[in-house]
């Protein structure tokens, strides 16, 4: 079964760095993109950006350029989403998704990750 | 960047009930068009792609048209698995971006 399996929920206070993560299983991990999504309480989904774990190619949108990092390590399987610095403005829930190319419809969807930032 | 409006935003409904749902680009964007559904709680799940190709598994009382700007979800009869947050996404280039979402709630 192909699976993508985020780490637990995290809790900050604003500054504070943060680093999660994104497990693919069920599937050649370095032939796929893996996307992270956005979701705000009470909005909608944004993309933030792609990685191709074979090369670490990564693409960001352009309202997430410099205000995260995405990054991959293909030995163990697993996609990354940091911060540095964190915002009360990035608390929401953060999804990890597979893409077969880096401009393609996502599937499947990891569990979600939510990141509270609140002092 | 591409704009995608849906609408309505939301809609009340019934078991058995024909719904549709629109999504429409800010420009022209082919087929390239995919819809997801949210339950509360839950990551999206894949529906459709290339406007209206159904992903595997999906039940055939769903199904995608449109091409171009204008693009509709149809549930041909609603289930009670199917009370959910419908969402459209186009992958013609970067960035990409997905429809503020429909809501879809019992009667």
């Amino acid at each position: 079964e192909v699976q993508l399996v985020q780490s637990g929920a995290e809790v900050k206070e604003p500054g504070e760095s943060v680093k999660i993560s994104c497990k693919g299983s069920g599937y050649g991990f370095t032939s796929y993109w893996i996307a992270w999504v956005r979701h705000m309480p009470g909005k909608g989904l944004e993309w933030m950006g792609i990685i191709y774990p074979a090369d670490s190619h990564t693409r960001y949108s352009p309202s997430f350029q410099g205000q995260v990092t995405i990054s991959a390590d293909k030995s163990i399987s697993t996609a990354y989403l940091q911060w540095t610095s964190l915002k009360a403005s990035d608390t929401a829930i953060y999804y990890c998704a597979r893409a077969y190319s880096n401009v393609d419809w996502f599937d499947p969807w990891g569990q979600g990750t939510l990141v509270t930032v609140s002092s | 960047a591409i704009q995608l409006t849906q609408f309505p935003s939301s809609l009340s409904a019934s078991v058995g009930d024909r719904v549709t749902i629109t999504c429409r680009a800010s420009q022209g964007i082919s087929s390239a068009l995919a819809w997801y559904q949210q339950r509360p709680g839950k990551a999206p799940k894949f529906l459709i792609y290339d406007a209206s190709s159904l992903a595997s598994g999906v039940p055939s009382r769903f199904s995608g048209s449109g091409s171009g700007t204008d693009f509709t979800l149809t549930i041909s009869s609603l289930q009670p698995e199917d009370f959910a947050t419908y969402f459209c996404q186009h992958f013609t280039n970067h960035p990409l971006t997905f429809g503020g979402g429909t809501k879809v709630e019992i009667k």
